[in-house]
């Protein structure tokens, strides 16, 4: 199993609510990744955890809440967010974040907040 | 963190081979070279990495220049399916507490039936 499965596919939200985004591996991965993409853009690194821990915030502002429960599962959530914060989200993961390794990414949730 | 520059778009005709180019003349000896695509309404996938010699794989090959400050990632035959963009990045093997895969701007690419 080579997936990285992200739930749900497509979220919309009001400003007021509180949602999480979901991503799943079972590769043994311990290196697991949130990103943000906007239209037209690359993507824009937003967490990373190693070993279940937050190693890496590119200072993203406080709505954005990751957690990482056990090694094979990565939320994000999410309060009070701005129409700003419509993108796709995109979780990848790769092994031990050693840079001879490839990483894998999730097909991404849709984000739109009203 | 190392950069890389890549065209913003280039063309081919499908059944033909490509050769997409990337600059890193910033590029440390710890650093290696990775490429990804993102194809239409997906996620991003891995292509190719490579330290310094060339490499091959099912997909592509990467030919790396011999002082490192460039390299080429090759598709030997596209097809309309390749259309994508592609991403040169550069991952530090030394720095592991700080493993971030930045993607810039990319290449994207067309492919002429």
């Amino acid at each position: 199993d080579t997936e990285v499965t992200q739930t749900p596919k497509h979220l919309v939200m009001g400003m007021t609510n509180k949602k999480s985004l979901k991503c799943e591996q079972h590769m043994g991965h311990r290196a697991m990744y949130w990103y943000k993409q906007k239209a037209k853009k690359p993507p824009e690194l937003m967490f990373v955890y190693s070993y279940e821990k937050l190693s890496i915030n590119e200072s993203v502002p406080s709505r954005f809440s990751p957690e990482c429960p056990n090694s094979s599962l990565l939320n994000l959530h999410l309060h009070a967010l701005q129409p700003e914060d419509s993108a796709l989200y995109l979780c990848a993961s790769s092994q031990d974040k050693q840079a001879g390794s490839e990483a894998f990414f999730g097909q991404g949730t849709r984000l739109t907040v009203v | 963190d190392a950069k890389t520059t890549q065209p913003n778009s280039m063309e081919s005709n499908e059944e033909e081979p490509v050769h997409l180019p990337c600059n890193h003349s910033t590029i440390s000896g710890t650093d290696y070279i990775h490429w990804y695509r993102q194809l239409p309404s997906q996620g991003p996938e891995y292509v190719i990495h490579g330290l310094t010699s060339n490499v091959n794989n099912r997909m592509a090959s990467l030919a790396i220049a011999e002082d490192r400050k460039s390299s080429t990632l090759i598709l030997h035959r596209a097809t309309l399916r390749d259309a994508a963009v592609y991403y040169c990045i550069l991952r530090d093997i030394v720095r592991r507490r700080d493993d971030k895969i930045i993607f810039g701007k990319g290449t994207r690419l067309h492919i002429l039936p």
